[in-house]
């Protein structure tokens, strides 16, 4: 049973436009949830997290927003910069000690020039 | 800055070989996970530890064994390696319970092919 889902693939944006990355979740006892991104042949980094209690996170480009009533939460990036193709995960962890992180199967983001 | 560092980064198996896998990490993190990734599949966890000495299941663990006899390092082995594990091999590490929101520091994994 997948937990953490990203319905989509692919996604391709243009240049300058904004990237819409979307992430389902079905564990209410998500405290955590947190963006990767993965360039190939590198393992994957940190982008950006929210907490459960929260409801919008912005770092720079990058802002989150988490809908728990809906049990969503999507990636803006804006503007894109053809930097930000890469493939990203949605990760979510619970809220106990030895909790780990479960990660989407990850949506690849291609921008077009 | 070393971080999260993986040997070998490429290894081809004939089907029954055996090999380990080694992840080393200079931040002093407490926990460590290995991951594997597949086209599809996404980031699938094996096993991880939660400190020196210590090992648990993840969500694949059928065919691997782990061992975590140093704080640094965290050992991944395939006994008997069969075609189902060839992978990309990811090792991540963590703090513990507050540095939660900073997540996994991974490694740039090990591409293993089994023949």
């Amino acid at each position: 049973d997948q937990q953490v889902k990203q319905n989509s693939p692919s996604l391709s944006v243009q240049e300058g436009r904004i990237s819409i990355l979307n992430c389902d979740y079905t564990n209410s006892m998500f405290d955590y949830f947190l963006w990767y991104k993965k360039y190939p042949a590198e393992g994957p980094t940190f982008l950006i997290s929210i907490s459960s209690i929260k409801d919008k996170n912005e770092d720079g480009r990058f802002t989150v927003f988490l809908n728990k009533s809906a049990k969503h939460l999507s990636l803006h990036i804006v503007p894109s910069q053809p930097g930000d193709s890469a493939v990203y995960f949605c990760a979510a962890r619970r809220g106990n000690r030895d909790d780990k992180i479960i990660f989407g199967k990850g949506t690849r983001l291609h921008i077009l020039p | 800055n070393a971080g999260v560092t993986q040997t070998p980064k490429f290894r081809v198996l004939k089907t029954g070989q055996s090999m380990t896998l080694l992840c080393a990490q200079d931040m002093n993190h407490e926990y460590m996970y290995w991951y594997r990734q597949d086209p599809g599949m996404g980031l699938r966890l094996i096993h991880y530890s939660v400190g020196e000495g210590t090992t648990a299941k993840g969500e694949v663990p059928d065919g691997y064994n782990v061992s975590r006899l140093k704080k640094q390092n965290f050992l991944l082995g395939l006994e008997s390696a069969a075609p189902s594990q060839t992978s990309v091999y990811f090792c991540a590490s963590s703090y513990a319970g507050g540095q939660r929101i900073y997540g996994y520091t991974f490694g740039s994994g090990t591409r293993l092919t089994v023949v």
